[in-house]
């Protein structure tokens, strides 16, 4: 069964820290691993990933897959109060365009 | 606004009851997914649609599910004989195809089943 695996499931730190994210999957027919960040409303789309090693970046936000460990991190750099959310990491197989597997989520909390 | 739209945001039905949701996907997106997210789980897939077809069911969902996309452009997911456990956020999704295949989530309707 296809399965998403994230860690930890929660998280507090301060504002300014930096944090990492960690999803894991075990799926057929892997094709790309998305990230999505999700407030008090439906998931944003924050990045897809499909190639090994090659870093995707916006702002302080930057995810990188690993397809050897079947992995991704996400790293969230100087923290805002903002990026209080909970961070979703899903698994698209092949062809492409199907559903979607997500995980558990990761909910950060950022304290003042 | 051009992004997925759903009504009504908020059901509150009795147990038993029927219910119907509406999507409305972004307008040059073919396909369109429709997922339930309990409280503290991830989205789980229901079924999507490439234009009026409905291409892919999941096996947890029974047959008081139905989803109709008609003219491959809004959708509709209607519950039947409603049950507790049928309280949930239900999402749709949308996403060009062929394309690069991120999919866009709308606001979500809220079901609580009393």
């Amino acid at each position: 069964e296809d399965k998403v695996v994230q860690s930890p499931l929660s998280l507090v730190v301060h504002e300014g820290d930096t944090v990492t994210l960690n999803c894991s999957y075990e799926v057929t027919n892997f094709r790309s691993l998305l990230w999505y960040k999700q407030e008090k409303k439906a998931p944003t789309f924050l990045f897809m990933l499909t190639s090994s090693g090659i870093e995707k970046k916006s702002g302080r936000l930057s995810s990188i897959l690993d397809k050897k460990e079947l992995s991704s991190i996400l790293n969230i750099t100087a923290t805002q109060t903002g990026d209080s959310a909970i961070y979703l990491c899903a698994v698209e197989q092949r062809p492409g365009g199907s559903r979607l597997t997500f995980g558990e989520g990761t909910q950060l909390t950022v304290n003042p | 606004d051009t992004g997925v739209s759903q009504d009504p945001r908020h059901k509150i039905t009795k147990r038993g009851q029927n219910v119907t949701f509406r999507c409305d996907p972004i307008s040059e997106h073919n396909r369109l997914y429709w997922y339930r997210q309990t409280l503290g789980q991830g989205p789980e897939f229901l079924t999507y649609f490439q234009n009026e077809a409905q291409l892919e069911k999941s096996r947890l969902l029974s047959d008081r599910f139905s989803a109709e996309r008609p003219k491959g452009s809004f959708s509709t997911l209607e519950i039947q004989r409603t049950e507790q456990g049928d309280s949930a956020m239900y999402l749709c999704a949308s996403s060009p195809w062929p394309g690069a295949y991120e999919q866009y989530f709308g606001p979500g309707t809220r079901l609580t089943v009393t």
